[in-house]
């Protein structure tokens, strides 16, 4: 089956713990895309990669790091999580225009929450 | 960078009702997406629009490029309707790499009474 994997689904850590959220894709996407949800705001990008070893700055970049070292993989870290990144994550990925769309496919979403 | 406006903000309707959810923006794209969000929280991508109009079971979706704007129309709608319906844009294809950065709206939370 064709879909977004997201782990984990629910997370409660501490102030300053390193996290990584991760996320993984099967349908050889080459973009991929992280995202927040917070109440009033709606959805932001964070960060979003173009290819292996290609990634850019979205909206609300900060306090945040990603990689993207395979196709498949594209790891969300807070290496010193506080507690205004409380919010609901999602991973998407999408097909390029070289591979014949613009179609999203979102993971399940994680929820954070920083004490 | 675009503005996304989604309208009305909430919306309840007896089962059986058609209902519109309305989106506008205020830059030229190259494409606008329709995203449910149910309770659960899971995302999912309903339409893909650059021109015209779709049609998947009851819902349809259209788009007016020149006036900016896009609805989303659920004919005889359903308790299970019952969703946030996100509309998202994206920038020409001409933006090179910001061609993918998707500008959401804030969503419009549908509740189908039966």
């Amino acid at each position: 089956e064709a879909q977004v994997t997201q782990n984990p689904r629910y997370l409660i850590t501490v102030t300053g713990k390193k996290l990584t959220v991760t996320c993984s894709q099967n349908m050889n996407h080459e973009y991929m895309s992280w995202y927040r949800q917070d109440p009033g705001l709606g959805l932001r990008q964070i960060y979003y990669s173009m290819n292996v070893e290609v990634t850019d700055k979205g909206d609300v970049p900060e306090g945040y790091k990603v990689s993207r070292k395979e196709k498949r993989n594209f790891p969300l870290i807070l290496e010193s999580p506080s507690p205004n990144q409380t919010s609901l994550y999602f991973c998407a990925s999408s097909l390029s225009p070289g591979q014949g769309g613009y179609g999203y496919t979102f993971g399940s979403g994680t929820r954070l929450t920083v004490v | 960078k675009n503005e996304v406006e989604q309208s009305p903000q909430n919306l309840t309707a007896q089962e059986g009702e058609f209902i519109t959810i309305n989106c506008s923006y205020s830059v030229g794209i190259s494409a606008l997406h329709w995203l449910q969000q149910h309770p659960g929280g899971g995302i999912v991508s309903l339409f893909m629009l650059s021109s015209g109009k779709k049609k998947h079971g009851r819902l349809i979706a259209t788009i007016n490029i020149q006036e900016k704007h896009s609805s989303l129309h659920i004919t005889a709608s359903h308790p299970r309707d019952s969703a946030v319906y996100i509309c998202a844009v994206r920038p020409p294809a001409y933006s090179g790499a910001g061609s993918y950065q998707l500008t959401f709206g804030k969503g419009t939370k549908l509740s189908v009474i039966p």
